[in-house]
């Protein structure tokens, strides 16, 4: 089981906002930085937000990071159809063998 | 555009190494660090290690023991190689082009994946 975790799920209607939590500590979220992945059904992941709260050129302004301590967040504004998917956060764990570690990942259903 | 390809034998009898080779085009290997993340059916990511084009490499801890990962610059590819696979090594498995320094780690873009079953 993963040192990140975050909800198996979450939900909303198109329109509205959803945000999803990942919940580390000081050796991986505290002291790294954050990346958020989105890996529609079937297909491989895809980098959504890096280094806490960075976009890539073409990701929607809807999708947004923030980072608090040993937290993080990504949140959907406006959801979309599309955008029902698994989504994962990932950072550096600094404990005893330094290993880079994903979260558990949410699935979120457009209703 | 730099696209990633992964390739290989679907199906590895058990205690046989499990061998794959990600084919990098739209771009040069000699720059930038290069991943292997696999993800087992219906399960979260791991992420196995990476290598520099320079051979440096780095991997992941739980599975240090029984991984390789190498480079091929005049073929622009890079491979992995799992020894002593098991059916806990059933994953589809990701090439991934990885920016690295201080505090993180970046995968972008990643390839299609490829399904390997360890099975006898």
């Amino acid at each position: 089981q993963s040192v990140l975790t975050q909800p198996p799920s979450a939900s909303g209607t198109p329109g509205q906002r959803v945000t999803i939590s990942c919940s580390g500590s000081s050796s991986n979220i505290g002291s790294n930085t954050v990346n958020w992945y989105q890996q529609l059904p079937g297909t491989a992941p895809k980098l959504l937000v890096y280094s806490n709260i960075q976009r890539p050129s073409g990701v929607p302004d809807r999708f947004s990071g923030s980072k608090s301590g040993t937290s993080a967040s990504l949140a959907i504004s406006g959801l979309r159809p599309e955008d029902e998917a698994d989504y994962y956060c990932a950072a550096w764990d600094d404990s005893v063998n330094a290993v880079y570690v994903f979260g558990t990942g949410t699935k979120v259903t457009v209703l | 555009q730099v696209q990633l390809q992964e390739s290989g034998p679907g199906l590895v009898k058990p205690s046989e190494t499990l061998s794959l080779t990600c084919t990098v085009s739209g771009g040069s290997i000699d720059t930038y660090y290069w991943s292997w993340i696999r993800q087992p059916p219906g399960k979260e990511l791991e992420w196995i290690g990476y290598i520099h084009y320079s051979g440096s490499t780095n991997y992941n801890p739980s599975l240090k023991s029984r991984v390789a990962i190498s480079v091929d610059m005049s073929k622009n590819q890079f491979s992995l190689r799992v020894s002593s696979a098991t059916a806990a090594d059933t994953a589809v498995y990701y090439c991934a082009r990885s920016s690295y320094g201080d505090h993180f780690l970046i995968f972008d873009p990643w390839g299609q994946g490829t399904l390997v079953t360890v099975s006898s």
